[in-house]
């Protein structure tokens, strides 16, 4: 039972346009959502997060956006960048993001 | 610089020898982690650890086993590799009241 899902594996958006990646999850216990940003061959590393008080968090170029009705996140990112590119995961967890779950991922690759 | 060191980046060892993945960092975290990665899918827990003499199982049935001695060192044994076990192994810490885990770069192990 897949707690966290990426519905799409991989992503092209052109340099400088929106990029905007999804995820749901199904757990109600979850109450904090984290994204992660992972390059070949090294440890994901964090990105931005949000608490489930809130319906969004901006950080620079990356936005979080939560719909806890409809169990949603997704990231925005804008202007998309060439070292955007990279695979981007969704995680939940309870506050305290302990024992975090993972989405499949999604590959996003910016063209110039 | 990375925050949390682990070793080896790369492993291709043969079938039924033993092996240990180490995993240290240098944050004081008390929370430590050890998730395991197959291509294109999420990112599964394998055994996570609260503090010293603390472990415990992940949602994902491993045959490997950890230990938790000093606390800020979490190594994963394999006691007898198997194809099976091929994967990329990734470690990560965190302290209760700050977001998100930081990763180490990852093992990536092939049993032949």
């Amino acid at each position: 039972d897949q707690q966290v899902k990426q519905n799409s594996p991989s992503l092209s958006v052109q340099e400088g346009r929106i990029s905007i990646l999804n995820c749901d999850y199904t757990n109600s216990m979850f109450d904090y959502f984290l994204w992660y940003k992972k390059y070949p061959a090294e440890g994901p590393t964090f990105l931005i997060s949000i608490s489930s008080i809130k319906d969004k968090n901006e950080d620079g170029r990356f936005t979080v956006f939560l719909n806890k009705s409809a169990k949603h996140l997704s990231l925005h990112i804008v202007p998309s960048q060439p070292g955007d590119s990279a695979v981007y995961f969704c995680a939940a967890g309870p506050q305290g993001a302990q024992k975090l779950v993972f989405g499949q991922g999604t590959r996003l690759t910016i063209n110039p | 610089e990375a925050d949390i060191y682990q070793t080896p980046r790369y492993l291709v060892i043969g079938t039924g020898k033993k092996i240990t993945l180490e995993c240290s960092q240098t944050m004081g975290h008390d929370k430590m982690y050890w998730y395991q990665q197959d291509p294109g899918m999420e990112l599964h827990l394998i055994h996570y650890s609260y503090g010293v003499n603390s472990t415990e199982k992940g949602d994902l049935s491993s045959e490997s086993t950890v230990s938790r001695i000093r606390t800020e060192h979490f190594p994963l044994t394999l006691e007898s590799a198997r194809p099976s076990h091929t994967s990329q192994y990734l470690c990560a810490s965190s302290q209760l009241g700050q977001g998100g885990y930081t990763f180490g770069s990852g093992t990536r192990l092939t049993v032949v």
